[in-house]
């Protein structure tokens, strides 16, 4: 069974800290990205990456930043966690889109409350 | 131009009855349209997925309906259930580009 797993279901943090998100795939999919997910919102793409140590910006960048050293794991960072970065985040990994746009495959998502 | 508008935003439907979901896009090289479902506390999966070569596709009570020159899609669920209660999302991609573009969503609730 293909997995996405991220490392915490729930976080807490205070104003200020610096925030990881760790997100693992066994699929060797080349792309991984990082949205959040509000209410009527839907899913906004923070980063994403194509390969290891490549990574894009999303539509909504500001605030956060990505590593990817290996092909297997993305890691989300918020340097200084704001109260309006409490939210859901979803990782997900593709294929490459070859032959065409491919399926995305979720983690079950770390609901992230800043206070 | 990036943009996939999805309606309604929360729908409430019968058991029995059909659900109907609507997504318009403006970005005519978007070539994948997939519809991903959402369960509480789950992250979202592929429920269904269409390609514009063709105007409808279904899987068991599932059905895309694709109308290329509106521009629009629709997600039709038919005998609709209590277990189909979920957020639904409607999505658009492009063949080379990396990116899956979202709908904002809609809470389905079916009524027993």
């Amino acid at each position: 069974d293909v997995k996405v797993t991220q490392s915490s279901r729930y976080l807490v943090k205070r104003t200020g800290e610096k925030v990881f998100l760790e997100c693992v795939q066994d699929m060797d999919h080349e792309n991984m990205f990082w949205y959040r997910q509000d209410p009527g919102l839907g899913l906004r793409l923070i980063y994403f990456s194509y390969d290891v140590k490549m990574k894009e910006k999303g539509d909504i960048p500001e605030g956060y930043s990505v590593s990817r050293e290996k092909k297997e794991r993305f890691s989300l960072i918020l340097e200084s966690a704001s109260t309006n970065q409490t939210s859901m985040y979803l990782c997900a990994s593709s294929s490459q889109p070859g032959q065409g746009a491919t399926e995305a495959f979720f983690g079950q998502g770390t609901r992230l409350t800043v206070v | 131009q990036q943009q996939v508008k999805q309606s309604p935003q929360s729908l409430i439907v019968q058991k029995g009855g059909i659900s109907i979901i609507n997504c318009a896009y403006e970005n005519t090289a978007f070539d994948y349209f997939p519809w991903y479902q959402q369960f509480p506390g789950k992250g979202p999966a592929l429920l269904i997925a269409i390609r514009p070569d063709v105007s409808e596709k279904k899987e068991g009570r599932f059905t895309i309906s694709f109308n290329k020159s509106a521009k629009q899609f629709s997600l039709h669920i038919m005998d609709s259930q209590p277990g189909d209660s979920a957020t639904y999302f409607c999505a658009a991609s492009m063949t080379g580009g990396f990116k899956t573009i979202f709908g904002a969503g809609t809470r389905l609730f079916v009524k027993a």
